[in-house]
């Protein structure tokens, strides 16, 4: 079955950029009809959509990040990537990487990546 | 679109019957899904389109509700089930997260 791993530095320095890989395993990032895409949870709190990529390269980015974060697919290599600039503390957060089922649920989910911003 | 589950927190004994609410500040249709998440592991998925389980999930867990209104019941508590459990939908973007509702063992 499909599985996903997040991968990428747990620390990263204030105003830098946060890059994280998620790698799609046991199935192809071109199959139709699934979005790949960033949750990420603060600690002890709840889960906040980041964005997510169609294999094609469509976007869609939660407002509130829409700014800082960009999304990439990279269908050769069958993961697709998060970046985030100008970090600060508050995006101290575990990250996972979801398949979302043709905007029905999201079904498969990547272990997390614990990313701590701080100098 | 917001949503707001109730209560945060709850406090239940092994076989007692619970219910969480989720509630979105617009209509969703059935763009409604439910997540169980125990500590430090990632959500799983519960159930989607408000009222359907997915294969594996144990009859005990039952949606409902439609377009502002969704509730989650589970029949009779098993000690596995005590985690936080989180709605989301996906009706619009940008996709969002219930607050969570923490069960924990009385």
């Amino acid at each position: 079955q499909v599985q996903l791993q997040e991968s990428g530095p747990g620390l990263v320095e204030p105003s830098q950029t946060l890059s994280l890989t998620c790698a799609v395993s046991g199935g192809s990032i071109r199959s139709d009809g699934y979005y790949w895409n960033w949750i990420r949870q603060h600690p002890g709190k709840g889960l906040e959509w980041i964005g997510n990529i169609y294999y094609s390269g469509h976007t869609n980015y939660n407002p509130s990040l829409n700014s800082r974060v960009t999304i990439s697919v990279d269908t050769s290599k069958n993961q697709f990537s998060l970046n985030l600039n100008s970090v600060t503390a508050a995006d101290t957060a575990v990250y996972f990487c979801a398949r979302d089922h043709q905007h029905w649920y999201f079904d498969v989910w990547g272990r997390g990546t614990l990313v701590t911003v701080s100098s | 679109i917001q949503l707001t589950q109730s209560p945060s927190s709850l406090s239940a004994f092994v076989g007692d019957r619970v219910t969480i609410t989720c509630r979105a500040s617009q209509g969703i249709s059935s763009y409604l899904v439910w997540y169980q998440q125990e500590p430090g592991k990632p959500p799983k998925l519960l159930i989607y389109t408000a009222s359907t389980l997915p294969g594996g999930v144990p009859s005990r867990f039952s949606g409902s509700g439609s377009g502002t209104d969704f509730t989650l019941t589970i029949s009779s508590l098993q000690p596995e089930d005590f985690a936080t459990y989180y709605c989301q939908q996906l009706h619009t973007y940008p996709y969002t997260f219930g607050q969570g509702t923490k069960l924990e063992i009385k």
